[in-house]
């Protein structure tokens, strides 16, 4: 099985300031046949599912505000807030749809310093 | 627009079996796989296996092999997903999700809350 480790567990920021969530997998989730990247960002709130933020590694999902982005390739990936606001307190997790079973981070909990 | 809906919550003993309902709304049900993730009590989030509503395929988590199946109505858009042999660690929030062609469950239902105690 693919380990998706995600750093840190939890980060605390002012808001305006940038938030910054790092995703490790074992083994690289490319695609080669098509070049995607198989990683996907979810937002999860309280009593809420979770909702796609980020997928392809670096694609933003249709209204998804432009604050949120998502970069890196091969094993290394990073969700990035640039400007928080209040309502991106959330648990975000890094998941893998190159194979199965498709693995999630363990999650990293956003809150407002 | 599109919608998962799933069926209530629900209290079983350890042993008896569950099964989870998730209706489609507001697309071809038999066009996008239907994945099943669950949520124990304030931790993360695990996959547990995918259906297809169009031939019946099911890939399913090692982990739960032998105890879970998925099924599909393509009559009712409803996707079903029966755990047996429960045991209190199965305690969670159970979720279905359509998989979208580019690897990411959109959207979710909105969670059933399956309790197992004696």
């Amino acid at each position: 099985d693919i380990v998706m480790t995600q750093s840190p567990d939890s980060l605390a920021v002012s808001l305006g300031e940038r938030a910054t969530i790092n995703c490790k997998s074992s083994q690289s989730v490319l695609y080669s046949s098509n070049n995607k990247t198989y990683l996907t960002w979810y937002q999860q709130k309280p009593g809420q599912p979770p909702k796609v933020v980020i997928y392809w590694a670096s694609t933003r999902e249709t209204g998804v505000p432009d604050r949120f982005s998502g970069s890196g390739s091969g094993t290394d990936f990073t969700l990035t807030i640039s400007s928080l606001q209040a309502e991106d307190v959330a648990v975000y997790y890094c998941q893998q749809y190159y194979t199965t079973p498709r693995t999630f981070g363990q999650g990293t909990k956003v809150e407002i310093k | 627009q599109v919608q998962l809906v799933q069926s209530g919550a629900e209290v079983k003993k350890p042993g008896a079996s569950v099964k989870v309902s998730c209706k489609a709304s507001g697309y071809t049900f038999s066009s996008y796989d239907i994945s099943w993730v669950r949520q124990a009590p304030g931790q993360g989030l695990e996959w547990m296996g995918w259906i297809s509503p169009s031939n019946g395929n099911t890939n399913y988590a090692q982990k739960f092999q032998g105890r879970v199946t998925m099924t599909p109505d393509t009559s009712t858009s409803t996707a079903y997903m029966e755990l047996r042999s429960l045991r209190t660690d199965d305690t969670a929030v159970y979720y279905c999700a359509r998989d979208m062609h580019y690897g990411a469950g959109s959207p979710w239902g909105q969670g059933t809350l399956v309790t197992v105690s004696s």
